[in-house]
């Protein structure tokens, strides 16, 4: 049962357009959401995480947006670079403590076009 | 879907021994694999990456001859902390992916306490 959703395999935009990456999720236990990064041929790597209690977390040209009330998140990169192109996952779970199970989505491929 | 089993789920060992993790990729070869580390109260770290048949690519900071990676088949990779110390006590997660830019599976985790 997949209970972090990425329904958008693949993004195309322009370089210096906003992209949006969504995510969305079932088990409203969940209270702390993460963005990874990820190159071909690398491991994913943490971009950005949001807390429940939070609606929106900002970092840079990243910004994470929360919606508890629709199961959902949403990241966005403005403006979009050409070194965003990765893949990106989405992770939920339930209590930052060591040995909850990491919820992730199966990924979204961005391109950024120059 | 694909599958990524991670064995065992939970560990408890005395210091000084040594603890072996396993990650199989149910049904898909898996070219890659990855090994994080959640440190308490952190998102998950990554370790190391492993191909199949090469030895692994350690992150800055991981102690290569600490944590030993070895992916000898398309479907397994092990991560053995050696001489494990209270200090390792952490939670250990495997993903997997069959090429460069196909879906990452990951493992259910592996929970590693030392006494």
């Amino acid at each position: 049962d997949q209970q972090v959703k990425q329904n958008s395999p693949s993004l195309s935009v322009q370089e210096g357009r906003i992209s949006i990456l969504n995510c969305d999720y079932t088990n409203s236990m969940f209270d702390y959401f993460l963005w990874y990064k990820k190159y071909p041929a690398e491991g994913p790597t943490f971009l950005i995480s949001i807390s429940s209690i939070k609606d929106k977390n900002e970092d840079g040209r990243f910004t994470v947006f929360l919606n508890k009330s629709a199961k959902h998140l949403s990241l966005h990169i403005v403006p979009s670079q050409p070194g965003d192109s990765a893949v990106y996952f989405c992770a939920a779970l339930q209590g930052l403590d060591t040995g909850n199970q990491f919820y992730f989505g199966t990924g979204t491929s961005l391109t950024v076009i120059p | 879907g694909a599958v990524v089993s991670q064995h065992p789920s939970r560990v408890i060992c005395k210091s000084g021994t040594s603890v072996k993790i396993e990650c199989r990729s149910l049904d898909f070869q898996a070219t890659t694999m990855f090994w994080y580390r959640q440190f308490p109260k952190q998102s998950l770290m990554l370790m190391a990456t492993s191909n199949e048949g090469s030895k692994a690519t350690y992150e800055q900071g991981v102690e290569k001859d600490k944590f030993l990676i070895n992916h000898a088949s398309l479907t397994l990779s092990t991560l053995t902390v050696t001489s494990a110390h209270p200090e390792d006590s952490s939670f250990y997660i495997c993903s997997a992916e069959a090429l460069a830019n196909s879906p990452l599976h990951f493992g259910n985790g592996t929970r590693l306490t030392v006494t």
